[in-house]
């Protein structure tokens, strides 16, 4: 069974550091993996789609990564704003099995002015 | 609509009474989900349509609960008998391709609280 994990659970820094998110998968047989932000009381807003044949994926201040043979991506956020004060998730397609993306717990992060 | 319009918002309801979700997905979108998302718990995928195609039902929880797709645009999930642990928000989602090729869009969420 696919597994996503997402760690830390929460974060918080202090305004204008980067940081990294890091999500985890079980099984490396995907066909993408998409990041998303959350914020409180809202829907999901997709951040990133990185497709199992890419490596990266950049827009503005993020940059996800993904390393299938370890089962692992990261989302680097680059100069922190308070604005990108949300929960992060990550989400795998699994290629096995249900049609259906699998979703981390979630990271939630706040960025302290 | 310029983006996937859920309702209601919120819904508060009894135990036992039936209740109807709606999910417009955006203009063109062929795939269109379904996801849970329980307070402290992650998404979970209830159902799929992707165009004419049978849905994947996988994810539903019980027979309690059921959703359509009429004329491959509108989608209504429908839980009957409500129990508590029903109360989450609900989550619609469209693509515009294949569930393994396309970026989701998700909705603002229904809300719904089971006394």
């Amino acid at each position: 069974k696919q597994e996503v994990t997402q760690i830390p659970a929460a974060l918080s820094v202090p305004e204008g550091e980067n940081l990294v998110l890091n999500c985890s998968f079980t099984d490396s047989a995907i066909y993408n993996l998409q990041w998303f932000r959350q914020d409180p009381g809202k829907g999901l807003t997709s951040l990133l789609l990185i497709q199992s044949s890419q490596r990266e994926q950049t827009s503005g201040r993020l940059n996800a990564s993904l390393d299938k043979s370890s089962g692992r991506s990261t989302l680097y956020i680059a100069a922190s704003q308070p604005g990108d004060s949300a929960t992060y998730l990550c989400a795998a397609t699994l290629i096995q099995g249900a049609q259906k993306l699998v979703f981390g717990q979630g990271t939630r992060l706040t960025i302290n002015p | 609509g310029a983006g996937v319009s859920q309702s209601p918002s919120n819904k508060v309801t009894e135990k036992g009474k039936d209740v109807e979700l709606r999910c417009d997905p955006i203009s063109g979108h062929t795939a269109l989900y379904w996801y849970r998302q329980s307070l402290g718990q992650g998404l979970e995928f209830l159902i799929y349509f992707q165009g004419n195609s049978a849905p994947d039902k996988s994810g539903l929880p019980s027979d309690r609960f059921s959703a359509e797709r009429t004329g491959g645009s509108v989608s209504t999930l429908t839980i009957q008998r409500t129990q508590q642990e029903d109360s989450a928000v609900y989550l619609c989602a469209s693509s515009l391709g294949r569930w393994n090729t396309g970026e989701l869009f998700f909705g603002e969420g229904s809300r719904l609280t089971v006394l």
